[in-house]
């Protein structure tokens, strides 16, 4: 069965930064493009990252472009999001989850279990 | 970006009821469509992709159908497991987008 393990999460101060980390298990990583989704407390499911398989397309959304890096180390079998000046609606659980499908975009399944990150003043 | 609107955002319903969720899309999106289930605490689970194709291992009382801009998922006969948070989601261009959500309560 596909498992995808986030982990890096915590509380970080306003401005701060963290690293989030995503690892894969029994299913070919280095063939599927990654996504990272996060979802506030209580609220709904923001896309915020793509990866291709190669690491040649990148795609962020607005709110966190110039503020967050997306990376993979296929022969790790993991995937990163480098966070930077954080800011208190970055609050959220952050999942990683593989494209679905062959096109350019795709659905997204399985999902990790999500990693809580919280900003704080 | 294209914006999803899913109605409504609550829903009160009973075991044994079929239930219908409703997603539009701002523009066309063929049948680049998504249905996720959300349990509290739990990661989104997928249900159907390119709008009706029901993903392995969901049951079949759940369907999904419409194309373009206008986009449905049904509930038939609603299990107890099925109260939760339902999601859709466009993926006919980047960014992806979801809509807000449908939290079907029980009644």
């Amino acid at each position: 069965e596909v498992q995808l393990v986030e982990s890096g999460g915590g509380l970080v101060q306003f401005g701060g930064s963290l690293r989030l980390s995503c690892v894969a298990s029994e299913f070919a990583f280095s063939d599927f493009g990654m996504n990272w989704v996060r979802q506030a407390p209580g609220k709904g499911l923001e896309w915020i990252s793509y990866i291709s398989a190669s690491s040649a397309t990148i795609i962020y959304a607005d709110s966190v472009r110039g503020r967050f890096t997306v990376s993979r180390h296929n022969a790790e079998n993991s995937l990163y999001l480098e966070m930077s000046s954080l800011r208190g609606d970055d609050t959220a659980v952050y999942y990683c989850a593989p494209k679905g499908g062959s096109g350019y975009v795709g659905w997204l399944d399985p999902w990790g279990q999500g990693t809580l990150v919280t900003v704080s003043p | 970006d294209i914006q999803m609107t899913q109605s409504p955002s609550t829903l009160s319903a009973s075991v044994g009821d079929r239930v219908t969720i409703t997603c539009r899309a701002s523009q066309s999106i063929s049948r680049w469509l998504a249905w996720y289930q959300q349990k509290p605490g739990k990661a989104p689970k997928i249900l159907i992709y390119k709008a009706s194709t029901l993903q392995s291992g969901v049951p079949s009382r759940f369907s999904g159908s419409g194309s373009g801009t206008e986009f449905t998922l049904t509930i038939n006969t609603l299990q107890p497991e099925d109260f939760a948070t339902y999601y859709c989601q466009q993926y006919d261009f980047y960014p992806v987008t979801f809509g807000g959500g449908t939290k079907v309560e029980i009644k």
